[in-house]
């Protein structure tokens, strides 16, 4: 019963540098979700996708890119790591947007920029 | 827009102590109400919701009631266990269209044996 899977857990980049953190999930959702988890505070959306081929940016898309090519697959795309994206990343999934309707996490990536 | 704010942390109680964590929100409407629990190492995961006001969610001996006329839903547990120790977020998804979870900004309960 995996859920949503994201990979890679931790990673270390350099500054400037790229890379996507893969989610999947396998429980035919709709929707997916991006969010990134600061240090005490709670969690911020990026990006969202209503289905595949659809993308909306959440409240802070600035530096991230999205794709949703396939039901299951929702990756998020750093292009040019800057130090304020230090942070915990988690993909999330849900069948329907819809009030009362339970989202799903995955782990979470730690992701550290030096 | 809206809001969630949870009391100031973090908290430490012994085992068997009795629990509350508070959380109010700002919404317009009849938002859906959630708290959910991240333990050490892992995701976030539902510990209850509640979809309209005086509804009380309950798991693992958690329980948090609606309550539109104060605008809260605080968690309560009457006898907490060391494996209770996590990191604990109050979540409102409000009722308009393709409205997204708004989360406060959790509070960290660590329970001593």
């Amino acid at each position: 019963n995996a859920g949503v899977t994201q990979t890679p857990k931790f990673r270390i980049l350099k500054i400037g540098q790229s890379m996507t953190l893969q989610c999947t999930q396998d429980m035919n959702h709709n929707y997916m979700y991006w969010y990134r988890q600061d240090p005490g505070m709670g969690l911020k959306l990026i990006y969202y996708s209503v289905g595949a081929g659809i993308t909306d940016k959440g409240e802070v898309p600035n530096g991230y890119n999205v794709s949703r090519s396939t039901t299951e697959d929702f990756p998020l795309r750093l292009e040019l790591a800057a130090p304020s994206q230090t942070s915990v990343y988690f993909c999330a999934s849900s069948y329907h947007d819809r009030v009362g309707n339970t989202i799903y996490f995955g782990e979470g990536s730690w992701l550290t920029v030096v | 827009g809206d809001s969630v704010t949870q009391m100031e942390g973090p908290v430490t109680l012994s085992e068997e102590a009795f629990l509350t964590i508070n959380c109010t929100y700002t919404a317009t409407g009849y938002p859906s109400l959630f708290w959910y629990v991240q333990y050490p190492g892992e995701g976030l995961q539902l510990l209850l919701k509640a979809t309209k006001a005086d509804d009380k969610g309950s798991n693992k001996g958690f329980e948090a009631t609606y309550r539109k006329e104060t605008t809260s839903f605080h968690l309560e547990k009457g006898s907490v266990q060391v494996s209770d120790s996590a990191v604990y977020f109050c979540a409102l998804r409000g009722t308009g269209a393709n409205s997204k979870l708004t989360f406060g900004k959790g509070i960290t309960l660590s329970v001593r044996p």
